[in-house]
């Protein structure tokens, strides 16, 4: 069974943490996908990796960084968390082609008091 | 760039009526076009997708969605609604690696 996993399904931090959400996959994917879903807003890409070390910024990648040091792994940083960054964030993977399916993670919804 | 409109960010139906929930694109070539599903504190399933070929497609858990390229749409649609289709549907189209998402409608089903 294919599979997405983000390493925290909740989390609360305090404002300017630093703070790390990690997700692996095990199908050997080319790309991986941070998403942000806010009610109303749908899903919002904030990052993704084409292959390892590689990042391209999506719709709104301000106040993230993130990291790929190995295929399996794409790791979301937020430097300095803010209350405006509390929400659920997804991990998704898929293969380089774009007629095919990402699968996703469960999620990780992040509050930041 | 390619992107997706979804109509009506809230569906009520009956349980055994017809599920409708709209989707359209915009983009002057035939896209991929993809349908994902939400079940509540859970990430997103895909129900189907359309490639090329047949503009009828059938997906999981009896959904089908129908690409018109002249009405530029791709509608979900299912005969007979049951109430585990409570849940989050989005509508999807990939510009570039990246899935654009619409912003979802949220499909209740009443007893």
């Amino acid at each position: 069974d294919v599979k997405v996993t983000q390493s925290s399904r909740y989390l609360v931090k305090r404002t300017g943490e630093k703070v790390f959400l990690e997700c692996v996959q095990d199908m050997d994917h080319e790309n991986m996908f941070w998403y942000r879903q806010d009610p109303g807003l749908g899903l919002r890409l904030i990052y993704f990796s084409y292959d390892v070390k590689m990042k391209e910024k999506g719709d709104i990648p301000e106040g993230y960084s993130v990291s790929r040091e190995k295929k399996e792994r794409f790791s979301l940083i937020l430097e300095s968390a803010s209350t405006n960054q509390t929400s659920m964030y997804l991990c998704a993977s898929s293969l380089l082609d774009r007629n095919t399916e990402a699968f996703f993670g469960q999620g990780t919804r992040l509050t930041v008091v | 760039a390619q992107s997706v409109t979804q109509l009506g960010s809230h569906v009520s139906v009956s349980e055994g009526a017809l599920v409708l929930l709209r989707c359209n694109y915009s983009s002057s070539v035939p896209p991929y076009l993809f349908w994902y599903v939400q079940y509540p504190n859970q990430g997103l399933q895909l129900l189907l997708k359309y490639t090329t070929g047949a503009t009828l497609v059938k997906g999981i858990n009896g959904f089908e969605a129908e690409f018109k390229k002249s009405e530029t749409s791709f509608h979900l649609t299912k005969p007979s609604a049951h109430m585990s289709d409570a849940a989050e549907y989005f509508c999807a189209v990939p510009p570039g690696y990246a899935l654009n998402f619409g912003k979802g409608t949220s499909l209740l089903v009443t007893p």
